[in-house]
């Protein structure tokens, strides 16, 4: 069955950075864009950036444009996050997530990971 | 970015009852919406696609409906696990956005 599992949340002071990870497995990672989605704690839903399925195309929210990067190892069937100069307001839980049907970024997500949290606090 | 206005953000429902929940869009997205379910500190879960389509495995008393700009999804008969959190979502254009959720509490 489909498994998506991030790590990599941990506390990190304001200025920081940090990388996530998403393990995939169960599908042919290779074949599927792939999203970063974050949920601040008791808020909805924000999307963060997608990759398509070889890792060339990519794209970003603007409130995270130029501080985070996207990147993918299809080798390792795994997914990632770099999230540089953080901020107090990117306190949020980060969920990986696959796109539906794997040939186009304008689908939704349907399937999610566990989420992983990242508090930022001095 | 296309602005989606979810309403209502919180309801009292009692099981049996037909719940609607409705999701405006800012500008037309044809078909291009979806209906996330979500419990408590659990991912969300793709219940509805392109306005209308049920994910396989999602209850027949879920349902979804509208085009352009007006949506709307719709429990027939609410169970005792759907009193969780709703969310609708438009992947007609970059970025994607998510409506501000609706709440459905138990009366």
């Amino acid at each position: 069955q489909v498994q998506l599992v991030e790590s990599g949340g941990v506390l990190v002071k304001p200025g920081g950075s940090l990388r996530l990870s998403c393990a995939a497995s169960g599908f042919t990672f290779s074949n599927y864009y792939m999203s970063w989605i974050r949920q601040a704690p008791g808020k909805g839903l924000e999307w963060l950036s997608y990759i398509d399925s070889t890792g060339a195309s990519k794209k970003y929210a603007d409130s995270v444009q130029g501080r985070f990067s996207i990147s993918r190892d299809n080798a390792q069937m795994s997914l990632y996050l770099q999230m540089n100069s953080l901020r107090v307001e990117d306190t949020a839980v980060y969920f990986c997530a696959r796109h539906w049907g794997g040939y186009s970024a304008y689908e939704p997500f349907d399937y999610w990971g566990q989420g992983t949290l990242v508090p930022v606090s001095s | 970015a296309i602005q989606l206005t979810q309403s209502p953000s919180s309801l009292y429902a009692s099981v049996g009852d037909r719940v609607t929940i409705t999701c405006r869009a800012s500008q037309g997205i044809s078909d291009s919406l979806a209906w996330y379910q979500q419990d408590p500190g659990k991912p969300p879960k793709l219940l509805i696609s392109d306005a209308s389509n049920l994910q396989s495995g999602v209850p027949s008393r879920f349902g979804g409906s509208g085009s352009g700009t007006d949506f709307t999804l719709t429990i027939s008969s609410l169970q005792p696990e759907d009193f969780v959190n709703y969310y609708c979502q438009q992947f007609n254009s970059f970025p994607v956005t998510f409506g501000g959720g609706t709440k459905v509490e138990n009366k």
